[in-house]
């Protein structure tokens, strides 16, 4: 198995646009969440999904910030207007639902916004 | 509202020494899991070992282990014969037991370990 994969790796973008993260969960794994990771603040929940649901969405930090999950093996997390203060590390994580496997994290996306 | 906490901003420790980590948790449950994650300069995030609260039996894989404190609320990750490639930012995890609403993962701040030659 290939992991969770996310795209693009690094991301650098001017201040007022669109942002777009993608996220690939594992084959058969039907949690996923997105975490932001700052020096500030840690690792912070935005969002999880199960079974391509959103169950909680209250680490959000406000309507810029949205995601989807279309279907089980593709996730996005969208920045409109991206904002200096987004600049972080995004991860994308996936479990089966009762997370005895384990939590499988994505290496990443390196947000930059100047 | 579940909380995990990490005091040690950073450890340091000598190669073939061991260390060991803080964490304490906050949690009105009964049942939930606890994980230590480990962050090396790549960024990936790593599962180092697991701990079912249910259990009393203290988790042990390979060179790392834990003291796992129920009453306690308490949950240390003990390094033996530490190696350079250990050196690495340490997360302290909590989770729910039941899946759902409680599948997801809290954090602590995290403990940077060095690791001197």
């Amino acid at each position: 198995d290939a992991g969770v994969i996310q795209s693009p790796r690094h991301e650098v973008t001017e201040m007022g646009q669109e942002v777009t993260l993608r996220c690939k969960p594992i084959s058969g794994h039907n949690s996923l969440f997105w975490y932001r990771q700052t020096m500030m603040r840690g690792l912070e929940l935005l969002i999880y999904f199960n079974n391509n649901v959103p169950i909680d969405d209250s680490g959000m930090p406000e309507d810029r910030f949205s995601a989807k999950m279309p279907n089980a093996s593709f996730s996005t997390l969208k920045i409109q207007p991206s904002e200096p203060r987004d600049s972080a590390v995004y991860f994308c994580a996936s479990t089966s639902t009762d997370g005895l496997g384990g939590y499988t994290f994505g290496s990443g996306t390196r947000l930059t916004v100047v | 509202a579940q909380t995990v906490t990490q005091s040690q901003p950073e450890m340091s420790v000598q190669e073939a020494e061991t260390v060991t980590l803080s964490c304490t948790y906050d949690t009105s449950e009964s049942d939930y899991y606890l994980f230590w994650y480990k962050q090396p300069p790549s960024r990936q995030m790593i599962l180092v070992i697991r701990q079912e609260a249910y259990k009393q039996q203290n988790a042990t894989e390979n060179r790392f282990s834990v003291n796992f404190q129920k009453a306690a609320k308490s949950f240390s990750l003990k390094i033996s014969d530490s190696q350079l490639g250990d050196a690495a930012m340490y997360f302290c995890a909590y989770r729910g037991y039941y899946g759902g609403a409680t599948n997801k993962l809290i954090f602590g701040t995290g403990t940077l370990l060095a690791v001197q030659p």
